[in-house]
C-alpha cells in the first residue's frame, strides 16, 4: 500500500532533550516536506527536500533540522526542544512539487514539550 | 505577504444540503491551488488541484472553482453526507516548492 509513515505518533518530552521524528514513504517520491499545525494558524512549512541531499527552509525552520540521505526517508530533528514546539507535525511527499502532482500526508505526530 | 484566507471559519448544515466554502489568496508567484479534506487528528487528503488555466474541477460531490483574476476559489459540496464533517483547507503553491495554507473551514453535517 502506498503510504507515508511517521514515528512516533505521540511523544511527550522535556525541554532540551534531543528527539527525532521519522518519516518514510514507499512511493519513490522526490519531494518531501515537513509541516506543523497549530490551532488557528493552519499548516506551516518547516523544511522541504527536492531530492536526496537537497533540502531547503520553509517558513518556520528555527529550532529544526532535517536530512535526506535516502530517497524514502526524511527525518525531522529537534536538537533542543522547547515548549513552543509543542504541535502536531505532518510529513508529506509528492512525486514532484510541480503543478498537478498530489501531495500525500502522513498520519501526524503529536509532540508535547514540557 | 503571501496569504490564504478562508471563510467561513465554521459551518453547520443538515445532511443532504449543499454548501460552498470560500478561499481568497494573495500569493505570488501562483503555481496551483489545492483543496484538502482533513479529518480531526489525521493528515490532509487531496480533493482537487487546479492550475492557473483551470476554472473548475470536480471530484465526486466536490467541485472546486478558480478565478485567477480575482484570486478567489470556492469548494462546493453537493448533497452533503455525515462523513463530510471535517476541516477543508485551501492551499496555494507559491512557486515550485512552497505551499501557503489557509486556516481551514470546519464543516459539521448533522443528521
Amino acid at each position: 500500500e502506498a503510504q507515508v509513515t511517521q514515528n512516533p505518533r505521540y511523544l511527550i518530552t522535556v525541554t532540551g532533550k534531543k528527539l527525532t521524528v521519522t518519516c518514510s514513504q514507499n512511493m519513490n517520491h522526490e519531494y518531501m516536506s515537513w509541516y506543523r499545525q497549530d490551532p488557528g494558524l493552519g499548516l506551516r512549512q518547516i523544511y522541504y527536500s527536492m531530492n536526496v541531499e537537497v533540502t531547503d527552509k520553509g517558513d518556520v525552520p528555527e529550532g529544526y533540522k532535517v536530512s535526506r540521505k535516502e530517497k524514502r526517508n526524511f527525518p525531522l530533528i529537534l536538537e533542543s526542544p522547547s515548549p513552543n514546539q509543542t504541535s502536531l507535525y505532518f510529513c508529506a511527499s509528492s512525486l514532484s512539487p510541480m503543478a498537478t502532482y498530489e501531495q500525500y500526508f502522513g498520519p501526524g505526530t503529536r509532540l508535547t514539550v514540557t | 505577504k503571501n496569504q490564504v484566507e478562508q471563510s467561513p471559519q465554521s459551518l453547520i448544515i443538515l445532511e443532504g444540503k449543499n454548501c460552498t466554502l470560500q478561499c481568497n489568496y494573495t500569493v505570488s508567484p501562483f503555481s496551483n491551488l489545492r483543496w484538502y479534506k482533513q479529518d480531526t487528528g489525521r493528515g490532509p487528503v487531496s480533493l482537487t488541484i487546479m492550475t492557473f488555466s483551470e476554472n473548475t474541477k470536480s471530484n465526486g460531490r466536490y467541485t472546486a472553482t478558480l478565478d485567477a483574476d480575482t484570486k478567489q476559489s470556492s469548494l462546493h459540496i453537493t448533497a452533503s453526507q455525515l462523513s463530510d464533517s471535517a476541516s477543508y483547507i485551501c492551499v496555494v503553491s507559491a512557486g515550485t516548492y512552497k505551499y501557503i495554507f489557509g486556516t481551514g473551514t470546519r464543516l459539521k453535517v448533522l443528521a
